[in-house]
């Protein structure tokens, strides 16, 4: 079946960049997205890529696509303490189900 | 709109007895989804529902778990018996195509 794969931790010092990477077994996934969950919160779509594109910059976030190696990345521009939280990665199939992957838990220290 | 809403936002109860989690998907959406939140298992899919009906159930745990979805403005998820490993933060979520918008989830506990 599909699988979502991320590493589970990534310590950033503020300011710098963040790279959270993700990889993905499903080559027919339509769109590929990122979300965000804060402490006690639940989880807020933050960007998605649909298959086709390779590349989407919206303000500090740039999502890369390399549907070859079935590869996506979201870059953090500019990291700030107000983006610690646990990003997941998901691919969904066009009308199926959404997968998630685990979750990579992003500590920003000042 | 007031995006998805989950009642109630927290749930203390004791071993054996019955849980009911509530949903409402924002309007308009066709799909809606459970799913359910632990430090060790992370983040599973219980069920999710396309117009109303139930598509994939196979992450349901148990027969103690059952969840409906009467129309497309709400859906429920019982647990009956609860038992302390239950003990989690369950969401919901509804999406229109492809975005997916999740509820601010319940934090059960089973003590």
């Amino acid at each position: 079946g599909e699988d979502v794969e991320q590493s589970l931790f990534l310590s950033v010092r503020e300011g710098d960049s963040s790279v959270i990477n993700c990889t993905y077994t499903d080559s027919s996934s339509t769109y590929l997205y990122w979300y965000k969950q804060e402490p006690g919160a639940g989880l807020q779509l933050l960007t998605y890529i649909f298959s086709n594109m390779d590349m989407k910059q919206d303000q500090r976030l740039t999502v890369l696509l390399n549907k070859k190696d079935k590869h996506l990345s979201l870059r953090i521009a500019d990291t700030q303490t107000g983006d610690s939280a646990i990003y997941f990665c998901a691919e969904n199939n066009y009308g199926q189900n959404f997968v998630f992957g685990p979750g990579t838990r992003l500590s920003v220290l000042p | 709109d007031a995006g998805v809403i989950q009642s109630p936002r927290h749930e203390v109860t004791e071993m054996g007895q019955e849980v009911t989690l509530r949903c409402k998907p924002i309007s308009g959406h066709n799909s809606l989804f459970w799913y359910r939140q632990t430090m060790m298992r992370g983040l599973e899919l219980l069920i999710y529902f396309n117009n109303n009906v139930p598509i994939d159930d196979s992450g349901m745990p148990e027969d103690r778990f059952s969840a409906k979805m009467p129309n497309a403005s709400f859906s429920t998820l019982k647990i009956q018996p609860s038992e302390p490993r239950d003990s989690a933060v369950y969401f919901c979520a509804s999406s229109l195509f492809r975005e997916q918008f999740f509820g601010p989830g319940t934090r059960l506990t089973v003590l």
